[in-house]
């Protein structure tokens, strides 16, 4: 089974930029549309962005939509998330994962996840 | 934008049933995927399209539908169920990724 692994967080001031990366162990990356989902301390899961398999197609929550931009390179096996003007409220631990799968085994689900990378916003 | 509703809390004693629910105006045409989160790692995909159980998966945990409510029920819990639970599903153009608020299931 493929494996995700994050990276490119850490302490970042107000108004800065980032770019996160989620490299996939395997080629299989490149049949799996990808989505990334936060979670702030004290608060739940909150789905940000989807870039399909091809990387044509990106949708976001629209909170984000202004300021994050998803992307991907299948010849790097890596998915991306630029983050542009942090603010103190993207403090969180960023998650990278599949969404569905070709075979439809398990629908639309996000059945592989990485153990994330933490986004510190200083103010 | 589309939300949908859980419960914040739910605890039960060991070995009891747990039922968590989740509302939403989309449901009765979109599926609903359950997650489990722990503390340090990363979430696990629980149930999928409304009752369907990856391998892996111990058949103490099922999940329904019906209307605009799903439920997660965890039968004969165990103190390891203790974690935050969350439903997911899709706007009615079933492109938008809508979880829900998150439930924390307390052992006692």
């Amino acid at each position: 089974e493929m494996e995700l692994l994050e990276s490119g967080g850490g302490l970042v001031p107000a108004g800065g930029s980032l770019r996160l990366s989620c490299t996939a162990s395997t080629s299989a990356f490149t049949i799996y549309a990808m989505s990334w989902v936060r979670r702030a301390p004290g608060k739940g899961l909150e789905w940000l962005s989807l870039v399909s398999v091809s990387g044509g197609r990106t949708y976001y929550t629209d909170s984000v939509r202004d300021r994050f931009t998803i992307s991907r390179d299948n010849s790097k096996n890596t998915l991306y998330l630029q983050i542009d003007s942090l603010r103190a409220e993207d403090t969180a631990v960023y998650y990278c994962s599949n969404r569905g799968s070709p075979n439809g085994l398990y629908g639309d689900a996000s059945h592989i996840w990485g153990q994330g990378t933490s986004v510190i916003v200083s103010s | 934008s589309y939300e949908l509703t859980q419960p914040p809390s739910v605890s039960v004693s060991p070995g009891q049933t747990a039922r968590v629910t989740c509302s939403g105006d989309a449901l009765p045409n979109q599926y609903v995927y359950w997650y489990q989160h722990k503390p340090g790692q990363a979430p696990q995909l629980i149930i999928h399209e409304d009752t369907r159980r990856p391998s892996g998966i111990p058949e103490r945990f099922s999940g329904s539908s019906s209307g605009t409510t799903a439920t997660l029920t965890i039968s004969g819990v165990q103190a390891d169920d203790e974690a935050d639970y969350y439903c997911q599903s899709a706007d009615s153009s079933a492109t938008y990724v809508v979880f829900g608020g998150g439930t924390k299931l307390t052992v006692l």
